[in-house]
């Protein structure tokens, strides 16, 4: 099952550039999409999200991309910080479901 | 701010022990949730619940598996017969309702380490 699909399972950054994730999915149902930030032995924490009828959203530091043509979003985080540093995890699900499909994760790495 | 909590931390069992891992979703939400996530793979969910019945639940969620609110706070996961492929961390989430806007997002708690021996 790849319906939603991060293909980056790493990335690092320098402290104060752009982070960028990225996230594609499959099933044209999804119009609902999460980020969601997760530290070892902890849930996930709630980030950012975007329905399918905008194609950005911006929350301080990050902003979420939705290209619905291509089936695509992207988080940006500007500027990285240290603390930033986690498994970033995209989720998408359809309006009427109740039932998030995860991707599988990019671990960022702020570095000072 | 509120949070959603999970107990306990870390339940070790033997293999077909009964098990029953425990919620309290944040307190004016009406839709609750059960995730796993075996180690290495992806959250994977489990079942929703809404209204003191479930809404949706996917095929991991089999006969050995049940949930329940028992009173007005706690929202319960039971294993009857816990398997070794059970082992995982099993996340409880709640969202105050479903519809695609801000209040529908789903909030996540700490997660329960099952491991099944």
């Amino acid at each position: 099952d790849q319906q939603v699909k991060q293909n980056s399972p790493s990335l690092s950054v320098q402290e104060g550039r752009i982070s960028i994730l990225n996230c594609d999915y499959t099933n044209s149902m999804f119009d609902y999409f999460l980020w969601y930030k997760k530290y070892p032995a902890e849930g996930p924490t709630f980030l950012i999200s975007i329905s399918s009828i905008k194609d950005k959203n911006e929350d301080g530091r990050f902003t979420v991309f939705l290209n619905k043509s291509a089936k695509h979003l992207s988080l940006h985080i500007v500027p990285s910080q240290p603390g930033d540093s986690a498994v970033y995890f995209c989720a998408a699900t359809p309006v009427s479901a109740r039932q998030l499909t995860f991707g599988s994760g990019t671990q960022l790495t702020v570095l000072p | 701010e509120p949070e959603v909590t999970q107990t306990p931390s870390h339940q070790v069992t033997q293999m077909g022990q009964e098990v029953i891992l425990r919620c309290v979703p944040i307190s004016n939400h009406l839709y609750f949730y059960w995730y796993r996530q075996i180690l290495g793979q992806k959250v994977e969910f489990l079942v929703s619940f809404y209204n003191n019945e479930i809404s949706e639940k996917s095929e991991i969620f089999d006969d050995q598996f049940s949930v329940e609110r028992p009173d007005g706070s706690n929202f319960t996961l039971k294993i009857r017969s816990t398997k070794l492929e059970d082992s995982a961390m099993y996340f409880c989430a709640s969202s105050e309702r479903v519809g695609g806007s801000s209040t529908d997002t789903q909030y996540f708690g700490p997660g329960t380490r099952l491991t099944v021996l």
